[in-house]
């Protein structure tokens, strides 16, 4: 069965950094996009950034680009998210999540890992 | 402030319909056909529960349907059960972006 497991959360000063992995299994990894959507304690989703099966494509939500990068490695079936620059709202709970090739939805998601930026 | 326009609330009684609705712009619900509901249980993952504005993934009842007119888009869930008790996002695809309502809690009377 498809199973996402996210890792890499923590406590963080505000602008350090830090680097989020999710592990895949259960699909042929090199055939989806996967994205990472992150929510704030208490708040709605935010999508946060997408790439491509081959990792040749990325695209990032407007209150992350220039700090975060997402990356993939097809064969370890890893999704990366390096979150640089943290900032007190950036404090979430980071999901990755399978596309399924439509409309950039997600059809499989992680349980998720918690970024908490404080000093 | 989310990008869609979602009501914080709604509620119903066991066995009614309830319907919720999404409001984006023409950039986003009004100018693609990739609406798309979750749901979320506290302390759970979300789950995809509608796509592309009327399909339902496999696994998911029949109860819950989806449409669209215009920027607006809706989902309702007739034959209301306990187990819909929990938090309903809808999202659009926006052109190389994602965005989301702020969220329904759905409350089963």
């Amino acid at each position: 069965q498809v199973q996402l497991v996210e890792f890499g959360g923590g406590v963080v000063q505000p602008g350090r950094s830090l680097r989020l992995s999710c592990a895949a299994s259960g699909f042929t990894f090199n055939n989806f996009g996967m994205h990472w959507v992150r929510q704030a304690p208490g708040k709605g989703l935010e999508w946060v950034a997408v790439i491509s099966d081959n990792g040749s494509n990325k695209h990032y939500g407007d209150s992350v680009k220039g700090r975060f990068t997402i990356s993939r490695d097809n064969i370890d079936n890893r999704l990366y998210l390096q979150v640089n620059s943290l900032r007190d709202e950036d404090t979430a709970v980071y999901y990755c999540a399978r596309d399924p090739g439509w409309g950039w939805d997600f059809d499989y998601w992680g349980q998720g890992t918690l970024v908490t930026v404080s000093s | 402030q989310s990008a869609l326009t979602q009501p914080p609330s709604a509620s119903g009684s066991p066995g009614q319909s309830v319907t919720i609705s999404c409001t984006g712009t023409s950039s986003d619900v009004g100018n693609y056909t990739y609406v798309s509901w979750y749901q979320q249980h506290p302390g759970r993952a979300p789950k995809l529960m509608i796509y592309e504005v009327s399909k339902r993934p496999s696994g998911v009842p029949d109860r819950f349907s989806g449409s669209k007119s215009g920027n607006t888009a809706s989902l309702t869930v007739s034959g209301l059960q306990a187990e819909d008790e929990a938090d309903y996002y809808c999202s659009s695809y926006a052109g190389y972006n994602k965005v989301f309502g702020g969220g329904t809690k759905l409350t089963v009377l």
